[in-house]
């Protein structure tokens, strides 16, 4: 089972509010990703934990927090958000977490966020 | 020169035709690579992964070529459902968790 579920599904927020976005699997994956997709775009990568650790961050805004609270759960906290930030935000595991070139990743099916 | 370059079609082709695309990348000590197919507003899904020199997966052929640096996947006898943008992937040397997406290909196929 390849299975990355993302909660909610659609989000409406105005700028001034604080919302988060969930994101689980039951995969045993030690890695997981949180991505943003715009429109005709590839996915661009934002966070990486690794063992519920931030290994990666691309120089992400603040407004954007991420948490890994356990191996099998990520979050993405969203405060004073942009209608810039209006995206499809993707969630992804995979298992070796940097340790093999062969490492696949696996994605949720998003969270399509839209700020007003 | 873009690391990863896709050409994003559109590729319309009837039901039943055979299709390739291609996939160049730029860093020689690439990895692996995948091809992900992604339908409209939906999550990108693993296609196939590409290793060594290629595999095959009933309908589906990628092949790799590290000598002039590029993949490419072929698809025989399109279907409908088979209409989507397909996505290259490519890991490069060390850092294993990061990959570099294509903008990837849009495949219509036509009944």
């Amino acid at each position: 089972d390849t299975e990355v579920t993302q909660t909610p599904k659609h989000l409406v927020m105005g700028m001034t509010n604080k919302k988060s976005l969930k994101c689980e699997q039951h995969m045993g994956h030690r890695a997981m990703y949180w991505y943003k997709q715009k429109a005709k775009k590839p996915p661009e990568l934002m966070f990486v934990y690794s063992y519920e650790k931030l290994s990666i961050n691309e120089s992400v805004p603040s407004r954007f927090s991420p948490e890994c609270p356990n191996s099998s759960l990520l979050n993405l906290h969203l405060h004073a958000l942009q209608p810039e930030d209006s995206a499809l935000y993707l969630c992804a595991s995979s298992h070796h977490s940097g340790s093999t070139p062969t490492d696949t990743q696996y994605f949720g099916p998003g969270t399509r966020l839209t700020v007003l | 020169r873009k690391e990863v370059e896709q050409d994003p079609g559109p590729f319309n082709v009837p039901e039943g035709a055979t299709v390739a695309f291609n996939c160049t990348y730029s860093n020689s000590a690439s990895q692996s690579f995948f091809w992900y197919r992604q339908d409209c507003r939906k999550e990108p899904k693993l296609l196939m992964s590409v290793y060594s020199s290629g595999n095959e997966d009933g309908r589906f052929t990628a092949q790799l070529n590290r000598a002039s640096q590029y993949i490419s996947l072929l698809i025989r006898d399109s279907k409908l459902s088979d209409s989507a943008t397909y996505l290259c992937v490519v890991r490069p040397s060390g850092g294993y968790q990061k990959v570099t997406f294509g903008t990837g290909t849009k495949l219509q196929v036509i009944p």
